[in-house]
């Protein structure tokens, strides 16, 4: 079964405007990981952000914040001011108290960000 | 600077051919991952190890294996390449001494199964 969601396939935005990704996560552990990575065009993934499961502190690292709400099973992430290079797909992955550091990825969100 | 390395980057072969993928990390990392790109399925799990002599099947091991005989390198091996596996290929690496888990990718191989 999917553990993780993200419902998005593609979402196509213009520079400057705010780009917002969704990820829902199944999950029955108390202690688990969600992470965000970047895959750009070139095509090597790149580690956002991570966070633990006690920490639904919400944050804002220059132009990306994330949210995350455990009664929702959400981990959503914002683009603040989109920029071109920002266009890539994203992917959320959740790591799970009793698999010790295995990553089970959504199917990634295409992002497009045109001038 | 530490780094992941995959080669080769790109790869043409026939059906029914082993083939062998390099990934060598020098972050020191105990974990090391492989996992196969697909349109539409993300990334999937097809083998894992949590250090030297240690091996484990993930999501999508059938047909592929790997071996750890130090901390720097996993390689992956197709037993008999068939054309379902024809994807991307990355491996990826973790520090569970940290206790942090996020994963570090190598750059990707294509390969292309004839």
């Amino acid at each position: 079964a999917q553990k993780v969601t993200q419902a998005q396939t593609e979402i196509s935005v213009v520079e400057k405007e705010d780009v917002t990704l969704d990820c829902v996560y199944e999950t029955r552990d108390t202690t688990y990981y969600l992470f965000w990575y970047k895959q750009p065009p070139s095509g090597e993934l790149v580690f956002l952000i991570r966070r633990n499961s006690f920490d639904e502190q919400n944050e804002i690292s220059g132009r990306y914040s994330w949210n995350f709400q455990k009664s929702t099973s959400s981990f959503n992430f914002t683009i603040t001011a989109s920029q071109v290079v920002d266009s890539a797909v994203y992917f959320c992955a959740l790591s799970e108290g009793d698999s010790w550091g295995k990553l089970q990825f959504g199917a990634g969100t295409q992002v497009v960000v045109t001038p | 600077d530490a780094e992941i390395t995959q080669s080769p980057r790109h790869k043409i072969t026939e059906t029914g051919r082993q083939v062998t993928l390099a990934c060598h990390q020098t972050w020191n990392h105990n974990n090391m991952f492989w996992y196969r790109q697909d349109l539409g399925h993300g990334l999937r799990l097809i083998h894992y190890s949590y250090g030297v002599q240690d091996t484990n099947k993930g999501e999508v091991s059938d047909g592929y294996s790997v071996s750890r005989s130090n901390t720097e390198d996993l390689p992956l091996t197709l037993e008999s390449a068939a054309s379902s596996q024809t994807s991307v290929y990355f491996c990826a690496s973790s520090d569970s001494a940290r206790g942090t888990y996020e994963q570090y990718f190598g750059p990707g191989t294509r390969l292309t199964v004839t």
